[in-house]
């Protein structure tokens, strides 16, 4: 059974804050790894898919790194604002499975 | 774009009544749509993979005859929780991909499911 472990499992900042979390995965067969927004009442939207060890991709204030040899990826969020609370979901693919998510990173910013 | 509208958002039914869930994707072609069940505090969890014009691909532990799977057209797959009982109690979200494996999925809003 494939492992996805995301922490911390929730988190508050302060507007402003920077801030950042992890995606735990495993490191063999690795294909992809999915970040996806998960804004409350709403449906969860991609932010990124990465392939390569060592890739770094950046969306406005949230990026994303990967370290497929270790099996982690980081996203960071600058300059955190009240509209980036959402819940952070990562999802490893590994070719012939299909994604398994993470329970996710509940992230609340207070004005 | 790649827009998937899913309906109902939330239903009540009582036990042993069967409850159909819609989903469609509103500006693509899906050949391939995946259904998902989320439980209180847990992660995402992949039930069945549904194709366009053949049989739903269901994961280990799925009751395929209680989750009926249809996905008739390109652009509608249906899940129908059949005689649900109170532990089908659940939340329940489709998504498509408009690339190949691999590529970013697009969701539905999810439907909250009580049976009571």
């Amino acid at each position: 059974i494939l492992n996805v472990e995301q922490s911390p499992q929730s988190l508050h900042v302060q507007e402003g804050d920077s801030t950042n979390f992890t995606c735990s995965f495993p490191s063999s067969n690795f294909y992809a790894l999915h970040w996806y927004r998960w804004e409350t009442a709403k449906s969860p939207e991609a932010l990124f898919v990465m392939t390569l060890n060592g890739d770094e991709k950046k969306k406005g204030r949230i990026s994303a790194t990967l370290n497929t040899k270790e099996g982690y990826s980081y996203l960071y969020i600058k300059g955190s604002q009240p509209e980036d609370s959402a819940t952070y979901l990562c999802a490893f693919h590994s070719g012939n499975t299909p994604l398994v998510f993470g329970k996710g990173t509940r992230l609340s910013v207070i004005a | 774009g790649a827009v998937v509208s899913q309906h109902p958002s939330w239903v009540i039914c009582k036990s042993g009544t069967s409850v159909k869930i819609e989903c469609r994707s509103l500006d693509f072609q899906a050949t391939t749509m995946f259904w998902y069940r989320q439980f209180p505090k847990q992660s995402l969890m992949l039930m069945a993979t549904s194709n366009e014009g053949s049989k739903a691909t269901y994961e280990q532990g799925v009751e395929k005859d209680k989750f009926l799977i249809n996905h008739a057209s390109l652009t509608l797959s249906t899940l129908t929780v059949t005689s649900a009982h109170p532990e089908d109690s659940s939340f329940y979200i489709c998504s498509a991909a408009t690339g190949p494996p691999g590529s970013p999925l697009h969701f539905g809003n999810g439907t909250r499911l009580t049976v009571t």
